[in-house]
């Protein structure tokens, strides 16, 4: 079993305002991180698929970045808006795990008006 | 595109009965798979499927069965339910990894 870490477990933050939260996963054997949204009553919906080294998504005001090396990854939300209260999940794939995306426990984001 | 569909939406079973979660996707995705999210847990895999006629053990897979006889549905049956088994239950599916998963709306299960 492998250990893949979100921080913080939850924020808070006013309207506006810029945000960012980690995903930290071993650093041997990567092969790929997801990055998924998830709102209350729904459905995990995904964001990112990141595979190398230095990777660097955006979406919007969302925005990814990677470091195999280390073992993180980062989740970037610029000018938060209310809609973007979501709990925020990465998922790691090695091929120590097979078919196997490991999943943090999310980070969860409430955007204050 | 209906996407992923899961039956039931909510369910109460009581203990020792058993039950079967359907699953279906109509994206001709050939990976399905049995996740179980419990409250401060991440979400964790059941099953899994690479194909008709392939599954396999996740992380998770104690009490539960699969079975995939078409492309389309992944049924989870439970036997013999009990309380450790309430949860919320997603299906999900994908192309080849590390494609990302498309999730159902999920079941909550309730054992009582």
């Amino acid at each position: 079993i492998l250990n893949v870490e979100q921080s913080p477990q939850s924020l808070h933050v006013q309207e506006g305002d810029s945000t960012n939260f980690t995903c930290s996963f071993p650093s041997s054997n990567f092969y790929a991180l997801h990055w998924y949204r998830w709102e209350t009553a729904k459905s995990p919906e995904a964001l990112f698929v990141m595979t190398l080294n230095g990777d660097e998504k955006k979406k919007g005001r969302i925005s990814a970045t990677l470091n195999t090396k280390e073992g993180y990854s980062y989740l970037y939300i610029k000018g938060s808006q209310p809609e973007d209260s979501a709990t925020y999940l990465c998922a790691f794939l090695s091929p120590d795990t097979g078919n196997q995306f490991y999943f943090g426990t999310g980070t969860s984001l409430t955007v204050i008006p | 595109n209906a996407g992923v569909t899961q039956t039931p939406k909510f369910r109460i079973l009581k203990i020792g009965q058993s039950m079967t979660l359907q699953c279906a996707q109509d994206m001709n995705h050939n990976y399905m798979y049995w996740y179980r999210q419990d409250p401060g847990m991440g979400l964790k895999l059941i099953y899994y499927s690479v194909g008709a006629g392939i599954t396999d053990k996740g992380e998770v897979p104690n009490g539960y069965n699969v079975s995939r006889s078409t492309t389309e549905d992944f049924p989870l049956r439970l036997e013999l339910a009990a309380p450790s088994q309430t949860s919320v239950y997603f299906c999900a599916s994908s192309t080849a990894p590390p494609a990302y998963r498309y999730f159902g709306p999920g079941t909550r299960l309730t054992v009582t």
